[in-house]
């Protein structure tokens, strides 16, 4: 199996902030790597696929890169309804494998 | 606009069984793999199962392998979870969503909870 390690587990930071988040697999996955936001009592919501690529109707302020075994995720300008949790995921094999999430707290 | 709807959840008993649904519409449910994930309550969110288009593929996480069985009707628009020999530690909300391209999910439903206590 694949382990995702998430860091940091809990982030705080301010509206308006650049905000980073990182993800990290135990083996190459290429770029077969997604994120998602997920709010308290919500579905998961897909933002980010294949590593970089920007899910329809995201706002642009969120960004994803890396290959291989680290990837980030980046919030350029915080905004109120991006306090979440967020996770990454392997699509490289099965088992599919998600990170132990990030939570974006207020700060 | 895409839907997938849960149901079936519900509290059994340790060794019990349960049959999740998910109910599809607004899309081609039978032109899409249909995964199920779950979240144990305050935890991160754990792959089940997958199941391709025509049933021609399925896969299991090796924490359900041989109690869980997925399944689908496409005629029905419908997915289906059997839970047997259910086990405290299968707590938690399960979601069914559908994969997009490869195997990462671009629609999720609102999620149906499974509770195993005696």
């Amino acid at each position: 199996d694949i382990q995702m390690t998430q860091s940091p587990s809990t982030l705080s930071a301010s509206v308006g902030d650049r905000v980073t988040m990182t993800c990290r697999a135990r083996q190459s996955i290429s770029t077969w790597l997604a994120w998602y936001q997920q709010k308290p009592g919500q579905a998961p919501k897909l933002i980010i696929h294949k590593a970089s690529s920007l899910q329809s109707g995201v706002p642009s302020r969120f960004s994803g890169s890396g290959s291989g075994t680290e990837f980030t995720l980046t919030i350029s300008s915080l905004q109120p309804e991006d306090f979440a949790t967020y996770y990454c995921q392997q699509y490289n094999s099965f088992p599919l494998t998600f990170g132990g999430g990030t939570k974006v707290a207020i700060k | 606009e895409v839907q997938l709807v849960e149901s079936g959840g519900g509290l059994v008993k340790p060794g019990g069984s349960l049959r999740l649904s998910c109910a599809a519409s607004g899309f081609s449910f039978s032109s899409y793999s249909i995964n199920w994930v779950r979240q144990a309550p305050g935890r991160g969110l754990e792959w089940v199962s997958s199941i391709s288009s025509s049933s021609s593929y399925i896969y299991y996480a090796d924490s359900v392998r041989g109690r869980f069985t997925i399944s689908r009707d496409n005629a029905k628009n419908s997915l289906y979870l059997q839970m047997d020999s259910l086990r405290a530690e299968d707590t938690g909300v399960y979601y069914c969503a559908r994969e997009a391209a490869a195997y990462y999910f671009d629609h999720w439903g609102q999620g149906t909870l499974v509770a195993v206590s005696s």
